[in-house]
């Protein structure tokens, strides 16, 4: 079965560090994978996806993802990070069969940042 | 488009009543989910459509749970009897199938607590 998972439950960083937030895959086949970030109170919102093609993918807000087929990971990632980037940020992978667009979160990590 | 909306963002109930949250998805989307995040279980899949149709509903943890979705702009999810273990946030989201991958749009949730 394809699953994500997030190591992390949160992670501390102070406002104008890289920031890195870690996510492992396991699937059967070419994985396609997402970030999704979610601020309080609020639904989750699409970040960036992986489909195929480069391995370093952008996306909105200034953040990108490295994906990396021998060590199975999907890093999102940052150069400098903000106060408002604070929030919850989900994994997700693409489940096989139904849907293309069924997904299997990751337990989610808690992104904050200090000023 | 103002987005997937979700109605009530709050409901509190007492344990054995019957509570209905709804969603309206985003016109001409095909695809809506239902989403129930907790603390202990994370981001779960209960139930999809498409085309108003439900095409996978394994998540439903029980009887209590069902979900209908009579036209395109509009879908319920109602739980009969309520326990105090269905408090969490239901999120709905609804998606278009144009490629190999789709964007999820979430809702802002209902917030339910079951006393």
């Amino acid at each position: 079965a394809q699953s994500v998972a997030q190591p992390e439950d949160q992670v501390n960083v102070a406002e104008g560090n890289p920031l890195t937030v870690k996510c492992t895959y396991s699937v059967s086949g070419n994985p396609y994978l997402f970030w999704y970030v979610q601020y309080p109170n609020r639904g989750l919102q699409f970040l960036l996806k992986y489909i195929t093609g480069d391995n370093l993918v952008k996306g909105s807000y200034g953040f990108e993802a490295e994906f990396n087929k021998s060590q199975t990971s999907f890093h999102l990632k940052k150069p400098s990070a903000l106060v408002s980037d604070s929030a919850l940020y989900f994994c997700a992978v693409r489940d096989l069969g139904g849907a293309t667009n069924k997904l299997i979160f990751g337990t989610g990590t808690l992104l904050a940042v200090q000023p | 488009d103002a987005g997937v909306i979700q109605s009530p963002r709050h409901e509190v109930t007492e344990m054995g009543q019957e509570v209905t949250l709804r969603c309206k998805p985003i016109s001409g989307h095909d695809y809506l989910f239902w989403y129930r995040q907790t603390m202990m279980r994370g981001l779960e899949l209960l139930i999809y459509f498409n085309n108003n149709v439900p095409i996978d509903d394994s998540g439903m943890p029980e009887d209590r749970f069902s979900a209908k979705m009579p036209n395109a702009s509009f879908s319920t999810l109602k739980i009969q009897p309520s326990e105090p273990r269905d408090s969490a946030v239901y999120f709905c989201a609804s998606s278009l199938k144009t490629g190999r991958y789709e964007k999820l749009f979430f809702g802002s949730g209902t917030q339910l607590s079951v006393l």
